[in-house]
């Protein structure tokens, strides 16, 4: 099956830094997710990307579709306490339609004071 | 708020209890999924409904027995489950979008712990 290979696993970050974490593929998606998962809760879809080389923003979050289609990277300028939580890059499973989703492991994202 | 919800929040059974998780989305969505999230490992997807048709079973044990009366409500349900089986439960939604793939959301999750 597609594995989706997510770097770093965590992050041990000050306030106010800017951060950086990408996602990488064997194969070739026509569609990259990011998601952000806070404890207790669902992950929360932030970014879609539908187009290689695509670049889209949310608020201080960026988010790139690789060239390759193989690979997309999430930024976060300036991170505050909120940022917090595990950061994951999801797929569409290769039956492509409603066969959901693969996800990577995810990256922790730790904040500190 | 997703629009997607899942009750109860919290489940605590027995191997020998049988017991029903919820799902329900009013978005108009076509498709709704069951995935599976244990620690350190990535989600599994468990099961996927597209317009009340089962499309797919990820080799998910028969102790676990999903249903989707309507294209809004979504049900998994246990029975003799394993301590293995303790995980946080999640339920998705989307409408599947030509060219784009599937937007899925989720609901906030059912913790669940076999005892």
């Amino acid at each position: 099956g597609q594995q989706l290979n997510q770097s770093p696993q965590s992050m041990f970050i000050q306030e106010g830094e800017d951060v950086s974490m990408n996602c990488t593929s064997s194969s070739i998606f026509n569609t990259w997710l990011w998601y952000k998962q806070d404890p207790g809760e669902g992950p929360v879809l932030l970014i879609a990307l539908y187009k290689a080389g695509e670049l889209t923003s949310n608020g201080r979050l960026t988010a790139q579709f690789g060239i390759t289609r193989k690979d997309s990277f999430l930024n976060i300028s300036a991170s505050i306490p909120s940022d917090v939580g595990i950061y994951f890059c999801a797929g569409p499973n290769s039956g492509g339609g409603a066969d959901g989703l693969t996800f990577g492991k995810g990256t922790h994202l730790i904040i500190q004071p | 708020e997703t629009g997607v919800t899942q009750t109860p929040r919290h489940l605590v059974m027995g191997m020998t209890n049988k017991k029903s998780l919820k799902c329900e989305q009013h978005l108009g969505h076509n498709a709704m999924y069951w995935y599976k999230q244990s620690a350190k490992k990535p989600l599994e997807l468990m099961f996927v409904y597209n317009f009340k048709e089962q499309t797919e079973n990820n080799s998910v044990p028969s102790r676990f027995s999903p249903e989707c009366p309507n294209s809004s409500h979504l049900f998994l349900h246990l029975h003799t489950l394993q301590p293995e089986d303790s995980a946080l439960y999640l339920c998705a939604s989307s409408q599947d979008r030509v060219n784009r793939g599937p937007l899925i959301l989720f609901g906030s999750g059912t913790r669940l712990t076999v005892v």
